[in-house]
């Protein structure tokens, strides 16, 4: 399985963007970049994902380095809702599913 | 969005006894869905995959007799706890995966809320 390193935890304020960064400097070739989030006291929710290319959506984007060993997520403007566990992680398929193995992430906390 | 529910959201049990959490996806199929646990200020860890009409599978140290999956429907999962002890209080949360993104790797998950249990 590939690993992932992250800071334990990241301060911003609001309206200010925030870059988290992942290390994975054992993937493979083929090994997406998902990002997750974990709200406290909630279940995780899928924020982005991608292989090569930087990818956006109305959540994120993620920046994805050349040669793939790092990628960061970059909220453009944080809120105090994006106070959260951010987990970077790379699936493992068993030939049947998809799984997710998560680390210990990065706990944002996003101040006024 | 695909929804994932889960029931119920917390509950109080006396030691010795089992408890069931439902998994449902709402509005679309999950052929598959996982369970995890979460304990106090530690990051989730898969117990097992639930796949409908089949037997689950259970990630290492997982007690399969302990923790009972049955994914009878396309919509449904469960989770027995069976004899819960103190040490199985816990954080559970399902998930399903995205039937609709292609490519086994780009596979995205739908997390429930999450079931808090707490043993007595």
């Amino acid at each position: 399985d590939a690993k992932t390193t992250q800071p334990n935890s990241m301060e911003s304020n609001e309206e200010e963007p925030v870059h988290l960064p992942c290390n994975h400097s054992t993937i493979s070739g083929t090994d997406y970049i998902h990002w997750y989030r974990q709200l406290p006291s909630q279940g995780p929710e899928y924020v982005i994902h991608g292989l090569t290319s930087n990818v956006n959506n109305r959540m994120a984007s993620l920046a994805i380095a050349e040669d793939r060993k790092s990628s960061t997520l970059i909220l453009h403007r944080a809120t105090l809702r994006d106070a959260a566990v951010y987990y970077c992680i790379p699936p493992r398929s068993t030939g049947t599913a998809s799984k997710l193995t998560f680390g210990t992430g990065t706990r944002l906390q996003v101040t006024l | 969005g695909a929804v994932v529910s889960q029931h119920p959201s917390w509950v109080i049990c006396k030691s010795g006894t089992s408890v069931k959490i439902e998994c449902r996806s709402l509005d679309f199929q999950a052929t598959t869905m996982f369970w995890y646990r979460q304990f106090p200020k530690q990051s989730l860890m898969l117990m097992a995959t639930s796949n409908e009409g089949s037997k689950a599978t259970y990630e290492q140290g997982v007690e399969k007799d302990k923790f009972l999956i049955n994914h009878a429907s396309l919509t449904l999962s469960t989770l027995t706890v069976t004899s819960a002890h103190p040490e199985d209080s816990s954080f559970y949360i399902c998930s399903a995966r995205d039937f609709r993104t292609s490519g086994m790797l780009q596979e995205t998950q739908y997390f429930g809320p999450g079931t808090r249990l707490l043993v007595l």
